[in-house]
This record gives C-alpha cells, structure tokens and sequence, in this order.
C-alpha cells in the first residue's frame, strides 16, 4: 500500500509556465524526504533530499518546500521548459533505517 | 551516467529458474539500495546494504536475497522466478556521510523478462 501521494497523476503545460506538484505523507515520523526526476528510459536523478521542516531548497529553476507537521511537499517549477518533462517522484522514508516509500509520481509534458 | 554500474542491462528467463543481477556503487559509497518498477506499480523499495550489512528491508519477497561483499558490489538473487517477477531492477547508492540524508544515485537498471 502507498501511503505516499502524489498529486496531479500528470500534468500538460505550455513552455514558460509555471507549475507545481504536491507529495503527501505520514506526519507521524519523519526522517527524510527526497525528490526524484525520471525522464523516460533514464534513471532516477535525485533533485532534492530534505529533512528538515520548514526546508526550502533550490536547483536553478526548480524549488521544493517541506512541512513535515502536516505531512506534504511541494515541488515548483518555474518557466517550464520541454526538457523538464518527465516524471517527477517523491520518496519518504520514516526513519533513519527504513524504507523508501515512493509516491506514483507526476508525469509532467512541457509542449513547446 | 550516476558512476553506479548494474549488470547484466537485459535478462530473459524462464519460470522457475534463478538468476542474479550484479551493481557496484559509485566508488566511496557505502550503501547499496535495490528497487524493482513493475509495469502496473510504482518502485518498490526491496532491500538496503550498508559496509556489507542489511540496513532495510522493504518489499522483498522470500524468494529474493541479496548480499554486499566486501568490495561494497552487491548481488540480488532472484530464484523460482514467477511471470510476475517482470519488472526493471534498479540499484542506487549513497555516499557514507548523513547516513539516510544522503541522495541515492541511480544505474541503469536489469531489465528482467520472465517466460
């Protein structure tokens, strides 16, 4: 059972908007939160691993914020660009020595 | 390319029969993850190595094992191999420090069919 979700399932943008993604989660225990970036017939590439409640962090044009008391992460996306398609994935992990949970992910689709 | 290699990239198999997929981590890593992505599911966590010793287990069923040597390359073991055992096999590794706070990095990923 996923008990991390992800909203929307995906997502159709024109290039130069701005977009954002929600990851939901227990609240109960918190160890750490990361995002993933997964472009079709690639790897996973981690974007971001946040642990801290409160935290924002940023990678050129994409930003993540955590609020780890009511459980949920959002992932910004701003000028979207047709290279930024793919589908982004959060993961939870609960505690230090536990397991990743990873929500379904958003497909994201920049049309030019 | 992560620096994360994953042997061999294609397996076609019977059922029944075993098989054994190889990654060596990115050097200096210490952790090890395996993860499987079935067609109708989303990745699926199976087991975590840390210096050789099993840290995490997530969703790994009793007909898979792993292990991690002393050179830090892992093996995931898949024996009785079911139709449904199909899926794309990843490994991922971390570097030692933060332990858990650390971002994994990806291989390419076994590609594993099942006939």
């Amino acid at each position: 059972i996923l008990n991390v979700e992800q909203s929307p399932q995906s997502l159709h943008v024109q290039e130069g908007d701005s977009t954002n993604f929600t990851c939901s989660f227990p609240s109960s225990n918190f160890y750490a939160l990361h995002w993933y970036r997964w472009e079709t017939a690639k790897s996973p590439e981690a974007l971001f691993v946040m642990t801290l409640n409160g935290d924002e962090k940023k990678k050129g044009r994409i930003s993540a914020t955590l609020n780890t008391k009511e459980g949920y992460s959002y992932l910004y996306i701003k000028g979207s660009q047709p290279e930024d398609s793919a589908t982004y994935l959060c993961a939870f992990r609960p505690w230090e020595d536990n397991d990743m949970r990873f929500g379904a992910g958003t497909r994201l689709t920049v049309k030019p | 390319d992560s620096g994360v290699t994953q042997t061999p990239k294609h397996l076609i198999t019977a059922t029944g029969q075993r098989v054994t997929l190889r990654c060596s981590p990115r050097s200096g890593d210490l952790s090890v993850y395996w993860y499987q992505q079935s067609l109708d599911q989303g990745l699926q966590f199976l087991i975590q190595y840390y210096n050789g010793e099993e840290r995490a287990k997530g969703n790994i069923l009793e007909r898979f094992s792993a292990q991690q040597f002393p050179d830090l390359h892992s093996e995931l073991n898949l024996s009785s191999l079911e139709l449904g055992d199909s899926a794309l096999y990843f490994c991922a590794s971390s570097p030692p420090e933060l332990r858990g706070h650390n971002e994994q990095f990806f291989g390419p990923g076994t590609r594993l069919t099942v006939l």
